[in-house]
């Protein structure tokens, strides 16, 4: 079984530049998560789909972040514009809707300079 | 509030068991996890626990919770060099609430194994 795919793998650009990840879940999950990672620190959610529908995205910065997934499927998420704080890695991971297990994609590593 | 507190670092030698710690403050979390991180990949899921079981094993992974004292142990026995990583441990609220799914994960600890 194929697992949750992510890219770019690393990204590096110039604040007030704009940026996009992408993720494909784990097939058949419904529920799809994006974490930041910050150096040194553990994952913290920014937003949780089920299907197409936004559950959670109260920890998700607005003015500058936004994340899609349309057909339920594939999701993105995009940062306009960077700022410093901004450098993460950003890992997405998917469940079974009503899951207790999330499976992780290996992440985007993006730095802001 | 939900906060998730572990030690930093931890260092072991090969052959020894490895004990990680991890407290938390939601007493009405469900699930209670346990994840490694090696350089530069995701998250691995290792184990996880239901908030009304006390010990959990497989193979050379021991989970113990504590639900009083909000304490949840990971013992890795005969640890090996392979297992030097990041573990995390992470909370999961109860389904219905209105956080259901999200993960509160600690900071992590760092494993050094020597050989």
């Amino acid at each position: 079984e194929a697992g949750v795919a992510q890219s770019p793998r690393y990204k590096i650009i110039e604040k007030r530049q704009s940026v996009a990840f992408w993720c494909n879940p784990i097939s058949g999950h419904a529920t799809l998560y994006w974490y930041q990672q910050i150096l040194g620190q553990g994952p913290k959610l920014l937003i949780q789909f089920q299907n197409n529908g936004v559950v959670d995205d109260s920890q998700l910065p607005k003015d500058r972040f936004s994340a899609e997934r349309l057909k339920g499927v594939d999701s993105t998420l995009k940062i306009q514009p960077a700022k410093l704080e901004d450098s993460a890695v950003y890992l997405c991971a998917s469940s079974l809707a009503g899951g207790t297990d999330q499976y992780f994609g290996p992440g985007t590593r993006l730095t802001v300079t | 509030g939900e906060d998730v507190e572990q030690s930093l670092f931890l260092s072991v030698r090969e052959g020894d068991s490895s004990v990680i710690n991890c407290t938390y403050t939601d007493s009405s979390s469900t699930y209670l996890y346990w994840y490694k991180q090696e350089p530069g990949a995701g998250l691995q899921l290792l184990t996880y626990i239901f908030s009304n079981m006390d010990m959990k094993q497989d193979q050379r992974l021991t989970v113990l919770l504590n639900k009083k004292d909000k304490h949840l142990s990971l013992r890795i026995a005969d640890t090996q060099t392979g297992d030097s990583a990041i573990y995390f441990c992470a909370e999961s609220p109860p389904p219905g609430s209105s956080n259901t799914g999200k993960l509160i994960f600690g900071q992590g600890t760092t494993l050094q194994v020597k050989p």
